[in-house]
This record gives structure tokens, C-alpha cells and sequence, in this order.
């Protein structure tokens, strides 16, 4: 199937700080990438739909200027977790369709401290 | 109407048994319904998905059964390993590029 990869796949932050993750399609292009945040032992949750060429879609009760998303190319969306804080600390996880089917990266665990 | 509801929430079966898992959905416009293994610390796996004009679906030991008339979907493990201890999740879509609605999750253990 098709790879979807993610950078990096955690990483510690002290409170405050501006945390970037990359997720890049390794094998297709991808016009459309998803961001989901996921909290331990509960479900994938949408934050927001990544559009190359485009501004993203967020979903209700995400805040747009604290996770910034660029969908820089056919290839690669960042998600900027911005003044990261505690409760921001979460699995990350990020999907690409390709064909009927979603792929899914292997997602990025931040800890804000 | 986006929700997905999915059950049980923890399922513990023996080896070789058939671990069943259920999803409903409301929306009628969803017609993509993927079911994911996710093990822990890593991203969500496609196991198998299926669109509403069949009622089932096999591949390998994993079978989906769907009924459009209830709004019902469910995921049958045969012959199941310890492996396949994990927590799976429905999900349900308008297409398969559209953004997906997940269930709840259920974690499923394998005793040897």
C-alpha cells in the first residue's frame, strides 16, 4: 500500500514553545492530507483537512492560529503546534487518500512540559 | 448525524474464537465504511473497508458484514491469533477521499 511517513515521531517541548510536524506522501501525490489529534485511549479525533494551493479547513472548536497548517506541495503538510502548552500534548497522527483508501502516518507523540 | 457508534468498547476473546464489533451510523450520505487496526504507538492501519451496495466482505480472516436497512456495520475476526490483540476502529466516510468519522474504538485481546 502506500507510505505515509512522519517527522518526527516525538518529541518533548518545553510550554510555550512552537513545535513543527511534517507529513509527506512517499509515494503518491496528495492534494488533501487530514490532521488528526488522538488522546490516550480514545479515538482519532479530525482537527483539520490540509489543501495544497489552499488555505485549510479546520473543524469546529480547533483553533486555526494555534495549529497553523501548510500544505507546501504535492508531497508534504506541516502542522505547527504554536505556544504549545501542556494539554496540547497528544498523539498526532496525519492521513493521506490516495485512490477510495486513507492512509494513515505513524503518527508523532508531543509532550509539552 | 456525523457520529459513529461503535461496541463494545473492550472485547476479550480465546484463541480461534470470532471477536465480533459493531458500528451504527445516522448519515445516509456516508457510503465508504473502513475498518482501521491501530496497535499502540502507531498510526491506524487499513485492515478492510466496503461500500453500501454490498452487504459483505471478505479478505483473508477479517469479514465485513453490512446492512443498509439498519444503518449497521460489523467486523468479524475467524480463527483469531494474539496477534490481533489491538484496538480496531469503524469509520465511515462520503467517499474515500472525504474526511473520515471514526467510532469510538474497541480493544480487543487474544488470550493464547
Amino acid at each position: 500500500g502506500a507510505v505515509v511517513s512522519q517527522h518526527p515521531s516525538w518529541v518533548i517541548c518545553k510550554s510555550g514553545t512552537s513545535v513543527k510536524i511534517e507529513c509527506r506522501s512517499l509515494d503518491f501525490q496528495a492534494t488533501t492530507m487530514f490532521w488528526y489529534r488522538q488522546f490516550p485511549k480514545q479515538s482519532l479525533m479530525l482537527m483539520a483537512t490540509s489543501n495544497e494551493g489552499s488555505k485549510a479547513t479546520y473543524e469546529q472548536g480547533v483553533e486555526k492560529d494555534k495549529f497553523l497548517i501548510n500544505h507546501a506541495s504535492l508531497t508534504l503538510s506541516t502542522l505547527t503546534v504554536t505556544s504549545a502548552h501542556p494539554e496540547d500534548s497528544s498523539f498526532y497522527i496525519c492521513s493521506a487518500p490516495r485512490g477510495h483508501e486513507q492512509f494513515f502516518g505513524p503518527g508523532t507523540r508531543l509532550t509539552v512540559l | 448525524q456525523q457520529q459513529v457508534k461503535q461496541s463494545p468498547q473492550s472485547l476479550i476473546v480465546q484463541k480461534g474464537g470470532i471477536p465480533i464489533i459493531n458500528c451504527a451510523y445516522e448519515n445516509t450520505a456516508f457510503d465508504y465504511f473502513p475498518w482501521y487496526q491501530q496497535f499502540p504507538g502507531k498510526g491506524p492501519a487499513l485492515l478492510i473497508a466496503i461500500r453500501p451496495d454490498v452487504s459483505e466482505k471478505k479478505e483473508g480472516r477479517f469479514t465485513i458484514s453490512f446492512n443498509k436497512s439498519a444503518k449497521q456495520f460489523s467486523l468479524h475476526i475467524m480463527d483469531s491469533q494474539p496477534g490481533d490483540s489491538a484496538t480496531y476502529f469503524c469509520a465511515a466516510s462520503r467517499g474515500g477521499f472525504q474526511k473520515l468519522v471514526f467510532g469510538t474504538g474497541t480493544r480487543l485481546l487474544v488470550s493464547p
